[in-house]
């Protein structure tokens, strides 16, 4: 079954220190893993979309990586204002109109 | 990047009456939207695809009576929760361009029946 699975479930930083959260993923054919951010009462905000194995997107503190089983969502130095909930999710193999969702980071940056 | 409006983005009604929630794509044609309904602490559940010109398609589970969604252009979808109970209460977003690339999500609405 295409499962996607997020760690860890929370994370608690202080403003600066930088750290990684994962996403590991077992999808017969990958179609893409995505990142999203979503801030409380708001819809997800996309992030980066990562095709295949070895490619990397950056913006700002924020640095994706593929591997062939799991992405990571790296954070540089993080501040405040980057805690959110992080998501990453990929398209059913065998519907792509149907996202398989992780059930996301809860990120807290303490100043 | 594209954008994709959810209005209203806070709604409460009373029980037993119905409310229309609406998901426009700003600045691209959308075929085909998606709608979800998150539970706190949970991740997006999706509820229907919806589909310009054409009927809705369920998920398993979801009472297609219940949640009307018309798709009547190509940039406006509407979800409408009808005779709404308490245990309808949540928050319902829509998105737009899912087709292998990235999926553009509305701001959400906070449905609070009481």
């Amino acid at each position: 079954e295409d499962q996607v699975t997020q760690s860890p479930e929370a994370l608690r930083l202080q403003e600066g220190e930088s750290s990684s959260l994962n996403c590991s993923y077992t999808v017969s054919g990958l179609r893409g893993l995505f990142w999203y951010r979503q801030d409380p009462g708001k819809g997800p905000e996309f992030l980066f979309t990562l095709y295949s194995a070895g490619e990397e997107k950056e913006k700002e503190r924020l640095k994706a990586t593929l591997t062939k089983k799991e992405s990571f969502l790296h954070i540089t130095a993080p501040k405040p204002e980057d805690s959110a909930t992080y998501l990453c999710l990929t398209p059913d193999a065998g519907n792509n109109r149907k996202l398989i969702w992780g059930l996301g980071t809860s990120l807290a940056v303490n100043p | 990047g594209a954008v994709v409006s959810q209005h209203p983005s806070r709604v409460i009604c009373k029980s037993g009456t119905s409310v229309k929630i609406e998901c426009r794509s700003l600045d691209f044609q959308a075929t085909t939207m998606f709608w979800y309904r998150q539970f706190p602490k949970q991740s997006l559940m999706l509820m229907a695809t919806s589909n310009e010109g054409s009927k809705a398609t369920y998920e398993q589970g979801v009472e297609k009576d219940k949640f009307l969604i018309n798709h009547a252009s190509l940039t406006l979808s509407t979800l409408t929760v009808t005779s709404a109970h308490p245990e309808d209460s949540s928050f319902y977003i829509c998105s737009a361009g899912n087709r292998g690339t990235e999926a553009f999500f509305g701001q959400g609405t906070r449905l609070t029946v009481v």
